[in-house]
């Protein structure tokens, strides 16, 4: 299995546009999880879905923030408008069942000038 | 919510020597308990997980203990190498459907050859 697949690996933007980060799990996993990691604030999640339908958006910062799950081996973050202040690393991880730990993809870095 | 909170931020020891991490957690609820390794620049991987139903699980050079009364579990790292050297994560959750993993904020683990 190639893993959970993240891109772009990297994505620098200037402040206001709009920004799209994808991720397909692992074949198979009915969770998806979608974490953002700064120095300050660590590792938040923002979002996940079960079997492709949003369950806890809790984390999500703001409504410039959005999320979705067309299928199950697609996922979608938006970030629009972006601003410096959103400048991380974005992960995005899958899992079987809620009874085992995630598996993370290798992120985005997401730089806003 | 839960929140995990780990201990200490930083910590350097010898080749050789063992490291001890330390995490805590508050919701009762919380019966699954992963650690993750994240080395510069890459995704955070499993390295050791344990259940509540455990007090203490070994592999190899690392092991992990639980004490759900204080509602605390850690990570020990005997013979460390060079190449142990890392930021690792400590996480809780509960396991069913609605649960969520929530991480502490990592320790950066440096060990001096």
């Amino acid at each position: 299995d190639a893993g959970v697949i993240q891109s772009p690996r990297h994505e620098v933007t200037e402040m206001g546009q709009e920004v799209t980060l994808r991720c397909k799990p692992i074949s198979g996993h009915d969770y998806l999880f979608w974490y953002r990691q700064t120095m300050m604030r660590g590792l938040e999640l923002l979002i996940y879905f079960n079997n492709n339908v949003p369950i806890d958006d809790s984390g999500m910062p703001e409504d410039r923030f959005s999320a979705k799950m067309p299928n199950a081996s697609f996922s979608t973050l938006k970030i629009q408008p972006s601003e410096p202040r959103d400048s991380a690393v974005y992960f995005c991880a899958s899992t079987l069942t809620q009874n085992y730990g995630y598996t993370f993809g290798s992120g985005t870095r997401l730089t806003v000038v | 919510g839960e929140n995990v909170e780990q201990h200490p931020s930083t910590l350097s020891v010898q080749e050789g020597d063992s490291a001890v991490i330390k995490c805590t957690y508050s919701d009762s609820a919380s019966n699954y308990f992963p650690w993750y390794k994240q080395e510069l620049g890459k995704r955070p991987q499993l390295i050791i997980d344990i259940r509540s139903n455990v007090g203490e699980k070994k592999d190899q050079r690392i092991a992990v203990t639980l004490n759900k009364t204080a509602k605390h579990f850690s990570l020990h790292i005997t013979e460390t190498q060079p190449e142990d050297s890392a930021v690792y994560f400590c996480a809780a959750k509960h396991t069913g459907n609605t649960g969520k993993l929530i991480f502490g904020q990592g320790t950066t683990l440096q060990v001096k050859p």
